[in-house]
């Protein structure tokens, strides 16, 4: 079956507290994203990647890491993660680096760091 | 810069009756509108999209959508709602100046739908 799949899918951490979310795609695809989901804004693009060894920021990536090592993950660190990262989150892909007409999303990953 | 909104936080239909939720968009050049529905606990789910043709858009679930140039609108409606469509529904638009690898969507807010029986 087609899918992006995120792991965890929840998970509570600590301030200051290393951590990392998984993604993994099995649709080939060349472009990843990764957007977080808030309350009354919608999702924002926090990383994008449009190849291996490519990738570059968004609209929110403070305090966020990616790397894009192989074609088919996309993992998303926060090293000193903070409250005001809570969210959800959510990776996609999509078949094409550039004007691709569908993204595929995730199933989130919901983070609460106390 | 390029910007989607969703008027209504919430829309309540009774079971049975036509729905609508609302999206304008503002772009440069030509759109391309999604609409994507996040059943609660669940991941985000594609509906239907816009990108070039026929203005009403048919797509999951008996959902469709109707581009209109003029009013800059891309407004999701289904003929009979039912209590299983409650859910919250994002309209987007891929971001075409550029950002994001061109492949970036850009979001509204949200419109929680709420079928009641």
């Amino acid at each position: 079956e087609a899918q992006v799949t995120q792991n965890p899918r929840y998970l509570i951490t600590v301030t200051g507290k290393k951590l990392t979310v998984t993604c993994s795609q099995n649709m080939n695809h060349e472009y990843m994203s990764w957007y977080r989901q808030d309350p009354g804004l919608g999702l924002r693009q926090i990383y994008y990647s449009m190849n291996v060894e490519v990738t570059d920021k968004g609209d929110v990536p403070e305090g966020y890491k990616v790397s894009r090592k192989e074609k088919r993950n996309f993992p998303l660190i926060l090293e000193s993660p903070s409250p005001n990262q809570t969210s959800l989150y959510f990776c996609a892909s999509a078949d094409r680096a550039r004007d691709s007409e569908t993204q595929y999303f995730g199933p989130g990953t919901r983070l609460l760091v106390l | 810069a390029q910007s989607v909104a969703q008027p209504e936080d919430q829309v309540n239909v009774a079971e049975g009756n036509p729905l609508t939720v609302k999206c304008t968009y503002s772009v440069s050049g030509n759109p391309y509108l999604f609409w994507y529905v996040q059943y609660p606990n669940r991941g985000l789910q594609f509906l239907l999209k816009y990108i070039t043709g026929d203005n009403l858009v048919k797509g999951s679930y008996g959902f469709e959508a109707e581009f209109n140039k003029s009013q800059t609108s891309f407004h999701l409606k289904k003929p009979s709602a039912l209590v299983s469509d409650s859910a919250l529904y994002f309209c987007a638009v891929r971001d075409r100046g550029g950002s994001g690898g061109y492949n970036k969507l850009i979001f509204g807010a949200g419109t929680r739908l709420a079928v009641h029986p």
